[in-house]
């Protein structure tokens, strides 16, 4: 069964310290998702991509957050610095969208754990 | 701006029982509508995913329908068990596979 990967699944580290996830999306999906999830506000969007190129970032602290993907296997979210209001648990989804937008599922990685202290 | 309500925010049920979960969203234009599952800890999985053009979807014990004029659905499970016990999540795109726009939750709770 294909499924997005998520790395590390847990990060707890001090504050300032540079926090990089990384998220290898399903094979030929070409939509790639940063969710992130907290008690308070549940899942938000963060950034997503569409075939590597970024569509819509405007979920991101543009000061301290910044996404990539380098190549189409991998999606990468940094926080620096990071502060302890970051902590949650970040999520990347992938899906498939044609030309005219598709109405495909989004499939979630396990997220990563992230705590600042 | 989409915005995604689920009630109740938590259910607790004894095992066997049916028991419909709500969602609704303030915008109908949509092209489909996401039921998701997290358990404790975990991501979250895909459970059924309707059509705007659909009005249910079924997966063994669960049933799914959609109102879009009304800016409704609802999630159906039967014969509820106690693995069932997770937080259920329905979302929302604006247009195709578009960042999705996602509920609070509803955590049931199935006792045996």
């Amino acid at each position: 069964d294909a499924r997005v990967t998520q790395t590390p699944r847990h990060k707890v580290t001090e504050m300032g310290q540079e926090v990089t996830m990384r998220c290898q999306p399903i094979l030929g999906h070409n939509t790639v998702f940063w969710y992130r999830q907290t008690m308070m506000q549940g899942l938000e969007l963060l950034a997503y991509f569409r075939n590597r190129a970024p569509l819509d970032d405007s979920g991101m602290p543009k000061d301290r957050f910044s996404a990539e993907m380098p190549d189409a296997t991998l999606a990468t979210l940094k926080i620096q610095p990071s502060e302890p209001r970051d902590s949650a648990v970040y999520f990347c989804a992938s899906g498939f969208a044609d030309r005219v937008g598709g109405n495909q599922p989004q499939h979630f990685g396990d997220g990563t754990r992230l705590s600042i202290l | 701006k989409q915005e995604v309500t689920q009630i109740p925010a938590a259910l607790s049920v004894p095992e066997g029982e049916n028991l419909v979960l709500n969602c609704s969203f303030t915008d109908s234009a949509i092209y489909n509508l996401q039921w998701f599952r997290q358990d404790h800890g975990k991501g979250l999985t895909s459970l059924l995913l309707i059509q705007s053009s659909q009005r249910e979807q079924t997966s063994g014990r669960l049933n799914a329908s959609l109102d879009k004029s009304s800016g409704r659905s609802t999630l159906y499970i039967a014969a509820s068990q106690p693995g069932d016990s997770a937080t259920y999540l329905c979302a929302v795109p604006d247009s195709g596979n578009t960042p999705l726009v996602f509920g609070k939750g509803t955590r049931l709770s199935v006792i045996a």
